[in-house]
This record gives structure tokens, sequence and C-alpha cells, in this order.
């Protein structure tokens, strides 16, 4: 699978958008863009995920790049309970493929 | 989304002694489940694919007699660490994959003393 990069951490005011980036520019042609989120003590959450059209769903927008090297997730709305580290993961859509987890963002969000 | 649990969310065991998790697909069947481990302030790291009626495939570093892996059926898979020790002490979490998607049991939480 692709690997992906991302910051370390970033900060968002409440009620704001944040826009978390992420990089995979050796994605494959076969490969989607997954978004997950680990609040603390807890199981990764799926948020999204797309292969080369922006999606959107009642948690957040994925905007995929022309090129597919990179993208975007977007939380319009950001709240307090979106504080948790959001995991960018390419992979392809064969049943037996795991996701790898790399190091993903801290988001935080403040009052 | 499809929800799979697991069991027990928290587990405190004696060293030496061996301890099971169990997870479960709650709503649909999985004929492949996924068992990661997390340790403070890591990533998930995959420990082994579970397949309903044959083998584990371990990834390379995992003990596959320390860790056993049974998925006897197609909504559950279970985890066993034997002879658990202190450095096994760490977040284990399953999920099984639904079509395009992945879905996470909440964890369960080992501590060997």
């Amino acid at each position: 699978d692709a690997k992906t990069t991302q910051p370390t951490s970033m900060d968002c005011a409440e009620g704001r958008a944040a826009n978390l980036p992420c990089n995979h520019s050796t994605i494959s042609g076969n490969e989607y863009v997954y978004w997950y989120r680990q609040i603390h003590s807890q199981g990764p959450q799926y948020i999204i995920h797309g292969l080369k059209n922006n999606e959107t769903n009642e948690m957040a927008s994925l905007i995929i790049t022309e090129d597919r090297k990179s993208s975007t997730l977007i939380l319009p709305h950001a709240t307090l309970r979106d504080t948790a580290v959001y995991y960018c993961i390419v992979s392809s859509n064969n049943a037996g493929n795991m996701l790898t987890f790399g190091g993903g963002t801290r988001l935080m969000v403040k009052p | 989304g499809a929800v799979v649990s697991q069991h027990p969310s928290r587990v405190i065991c004696k060293s030496g002694t061996s301890v099971k998790i169990e997870c479960r697909s709650l709503d649909f069947q999985a004929t492949t489940m996924f068992w990661y481990r997390q340790f403070p302030k890591q990533s998930l790291m995959l420990m082994a694919t579970s397949n309903e009626g044959s083998k584990a495939t371990y990834e390379q570093g995992v003990e596959k007699d320390k860790f056993l892996i049974n998925h006897a059926s197609l909504t559950l898979s279970t985890l066993t660490v034997t002879s658990a020790h202190p450095e096994d002490s760490s977040f284990y979490i399953c999920s099984a994959r639904v079509g395009q998607g992945q879905y996470f049991g909440p964890g369960t939480r080992l501590t060997v003393t």
C-alpha cells in the first residue's frame, strides 16, 4: 500500500472548518483514500473514503486532487468532540486488504 | 454502519496466564477480520489477518504461538494471548472488512501485572 504523510498536529477553533491535509504521492490507480479518526482509548471510527471524485457525507467532505497525489479532509464546523487523531490511509479495495496506519494528525479543537 | 464488538473491554491478568479476547461482527458476516495492537502514544500496528475456516496470517515479528487466533465462524474471531507478560500490556483492536469499508471494534485494554 502507498505511504501517506500528514502533519503531526493541528489546532482548530470550535465552529470553524478543520482542513486536514494528506500527501499520498505514490498512490496506485486502484487505491482508495480512506480517512479514520481515533478518539482517546477508542477504536478507530470510519469517516469517509474516495477514489478520485470528491465525496461528502454527514461527517465530512473529502477533496482529492486531480492527480490523486494529495487530499484534504474537511470537517465543516468542528466541535470539541472532534478532537482526535485523524488517519489518512490509502488501500486497494480487495476484501482481504488490511489498512496500514501511519502516525496521523492529532487535531485539537479549542473553544 | 456495520458494528463490531469486543469483549472484554478491559482485562487485568497476572504474568504467565492466558487471556482470550473476542471480536464479533454484530450485523454482518465477516470472512476476514484483522487484529491490531496499539501501545501508548503510538499508532495501530497490524498483528494478524484472521480468515474464517483457515489459519491466520501473522505479520513479521508477531509470534503465532503466543498470539493464537481462531476464526471459527463468520461472526466471531478470538485472540488468545498465551503466557502473558507485562510487555504484552497494550490496547488490542479488531476490525472487519465490509464492502469498501473496514469497521473497528472498541478495543480491549490488556494490563499484565
